[in-house]
């Protein structure tokens, strides 16, 4: 299975300052179809997560455009511009290249 | 508006069946995957299987066989069956649509294996 190791595992974070999380892989992402499929969630208590970025940068339909998303290979960034009171909860990368299974990084529990 | 909508026993004991189905409002089965993901403090989020609306489906190797995803177009339906459960089983329990799950997902189901 393709291991996914996210840091930092806590990341404190103060409104209105940029973020970031990595996420690195044990092996390259890169799909022979030409994509990369790594893509980043964000979870709330008690709520499913919800995709955020697909294929390492392009964002979800309703997503703000502070989150982007970067990397290749094996080396993977989520960048938040500026913190907002709404973006605390866990996030999480996870792989769909070389499935099954699915696997997902351990995620980063934000904190403002 | 897409919504799933999933059901199932929360409470099970070892050895038992975990089945737990999710239904499908506005919007269609066909020409996607639908997808189990579960959640737990061990493991996080773990894939568990997911299937196409032609009945073909893919399974987490971990689940050692366990697992069976079956989809009923007829009712816009998917459910999961895991058999033999055991304490590491206990989780959230999600569907959720797309192989790689985007907006739509279901509310959750806490599943709980205990003696």
């Amino acid at each position: 299975d393709v291991v996914l190791t996210q840091s930092p595992l806590f990341l404190p974070v103060t409104l209105g300052e940029p973020a970031s999380i990595s996420c690195r892989s044990n092996q390259s992402l890169d799909h022979p179809d030409g994509n990369t499929y790594l893509n980043w969630f964000h979870q709330r208590p008690g709520q499913p997560p919800r995709r955020l970025i697909y294929k390492v940068s392009n964002r979800d339909s309703g997503v703000p455009d502070r989150f982007s998303g970067s990397g290749s290979g094996t080396d993977f960034t989520l960048k938040i511009n500026r913190v907002e009171a709404e973006d605390a909860g866990v996030f999480y990368c996870m792989q769909g290249s070389y499935w099954p299974p699915l696997t997902f990084g351990g995620g980063t529990k934000v904190e403002i | 508006q897409v919504q799933l909508q999933q059901w199932g026993a929360g409470l099970l004991k070892p050895s038992e069946t975990l089945s737990l189905s999710c239904d499908v409002y506005g919007g269609s089965l066909i020409n996607f995957h639908w997808t189990w993901i579960r959640q737990s403090p061990e493991k996080g989020l773990e894939y568990i299987g997911e299937i196409n609306y032609n009945g073909t489906s893919y399974y987490n190797p971990s689940l050692k066989s366990r697992a069976t995803i079956s989809i009923d177009t007829s009712k816009k339906r998917f459910s999961l069956k895991l058999t033999s459960v055991t304490v590491a089983d206990t989780a959230v329990y999600y569907c959720a649509r797309g192989r790689i799950p985007g907006r739509y997902w279901g509310q959750g189901t806490p599943v709980t294996v205990s003696s």
